[in-house]
């Protein structure tokens, strides 16, 4: 299995760049990485996705190494509402189709 | 408005009751998913339904009984529960499982089983 291990917890100051790492070692060459975060007791939240290029959007910029083995989320300037559980995901191949499988997560807060 | 809907958003039930969720997407997708988080745990997929047709069950308790009676709608029938089962369960969907497009989630039910 492709799984991914993600610091427990970050603080980032409000208006700072916040770089999450992600190591996810064993990634197979077609399996993309996504990230999604979970703001308290609400559904997870889609932000970006990518295979082997950067990715950017109106949310985040998504790094990944050029081995695959590791990505960062950016997210260019923090704001308190960007406080959350982030996920960082390697969609997983399945006899029926790609899955997502969440790990822990690392626990973002955002400091004034 | 995510375009997916959980009803009821909080559930509170005895080990004996019958209760269920219900999860409705207003996407147009064609699969749709339970999850389960746990306290302190990482969300479980449970199951996976593709085209109205269960496509995974990951090792689930047949005390949780899935239902898709079409691709807007997702059930999960509850009975003889445990106070383990005590968790958010979340649904979600996507255009098509295996497609590159991301799960759109609902906001929960949170579930206590007493």
């Amino acid at each position: 299995d492709a799984k991914t291990t993600q610091p427990t917890s970050m603080d980032c100051a409000e208006g700072r760049a916040a770089n999450l790492p992600c190591n996810h070692s064993t990634i197979s060459g077609n399996e993309y990485v996504y990230w999604y975060r979970q703001i308290h007791s609400q559904g997870p939240q889609y932000i970006i996705h990518g295979l082997k290029n950067n990715e950017t959007n109106e949310m985040a910029s998504l790094i990944i190494t050029e081995d695959r083995k590791s990505s960062t989320l950016i997210l260019p300037h923090a704001t308190l509402r960007d406080t959350a559980v982030y996920y960082c995901i390697v969609r997983r191949t399945t006899n029926t189709g790609n899955q997502f499988y969440f790990g822990t997560g690392t626990s973002l807060t955002v400091i004034p | 408005e995510t375009g997916v809907t959980q009803t009821p958003r909080h559930l509170v039930m005895g080990m004996t009751n019958k209760k269920s969720l219900k999860c409705e997407q207003h996407l147009g997708h064609n699969a749709m998913y339970w999850y389960k988080q746990s306290a302190k745990k990482p969300l479980e997929l449970m199951f996976v339904y593709s085209l109205e047709e269960r496509v995974e069950n990951n090792s689930v308790p047949s005390r949780f009984s899935p239902e898709c009676p079409n691709s807007s709608h997702l059930f999960l029938h509850l009975h003889t529960l445990q106070p383990e089962d005590s968790a958010l369960y979340l649904c979600a969907s996507s255009e098509r499982p295996g497609g590159t497009g991301e799960l759109f989630f609902g906001e929960g039910s949170r579930l206590t089983v007493l």
